[in-house]
């Protein structure tokens, strides 16, 4: 499944499906990036990160993909899990951190 | 792992009145920041902190607003004469270096009634 960002701030896979999460980002000044995980009632929590002089890094499960001429970033989330059902958000650093409008990922077993 | 630890929990408070929120940082980070949620909205950024000084902050971190390192451990967000819209949870983050990633603790939730 893939989500167009803040337009469509819900997406609904299947275990086992890979998940694509969109994000568009504002400042072109920005020049980190990082994809938060916040689960009901908790704090975001730090997924993976990608520095503006790359275009690709992969963790574990997850990749991230940035594509600074359209200032746009996307973490993949493979063979996704119900462990994985939570708030996604997007966030950019430049004097800040700001973060985007989030996606709700629900995995369905 | 060292964690972030915000108090309290969960803050009820009367409409008018002033809150404390209270953050640890990691001990050896150096940058400071509170953010914001409202029930169901995104995270946004309150202000940052470092060096003994606020940083950066955003239009929402006005007069009522003030954040202060009271100590070598504490860093917190009063807010005076609170209004029913400043309910929301309130989450503190730390970090080593303002270029990295951020530590956020689990949040206070203040209830503005």
């Amino acid at each position: 499944g893939e989500s167009v960002g803040l337009h469509l701030p819900t997406l609904s896979v299947q275990e086992g499906d890979n998940s694509i999460i969109n994000c568009a980002y504002s400042n072109s000044a920005s020049d980190y990036f990082i994809w938060y995980k916040q689960e009901s009632g908790k704090g975001p929590q730090f997924i993976i990160d990608i520095r503006s002089n790359m275009d690709k890094r992969q963790g574990q499960r997850v990749t991230v993909l940035l594509n600074k001429t359209v200032k746009h970033l996307s973490l993949q989330i493979a063979a996704t899990q119900p462990g994985d059902s939570a708030v996604y958000f997007c966030a950019e650093i430049s004097n800040d951190m700001r973060f985007g409008a989030g996606t709700r990922l629900t995995v369905k077993p | 792992e060292p964690e972030v630890t915000q108090t309290p929990s969960h803050q009820v408070t009367q409409m008018g009145q002033e809150v404390i929120l209270r953050c640890v940082p990691i001990s050896n980070h150096l940058y400071f920041y509170w953010y914001r949620q409202i029930l169901g909205q995104k995270v946004e950024f309150l202000v940052s902190f470092y060096n003994n000084e606020i940083s950066e902050k955003s239009e929402i971190f006005d007069d009522q607003f003030s954040v202060e390192r009271p100590d070598g451990s504490n860093f917190t967000l009063k807010i005076r004469s609170t209004k029913l819209e400043d309910s929301a949870m309130y989450f503190c983050a730390s970090s080593e270096d303002s270029s990295y990633g951020y530590t956020f603790g689990s949040g206070t939730r203040l209830t503005v009634v």
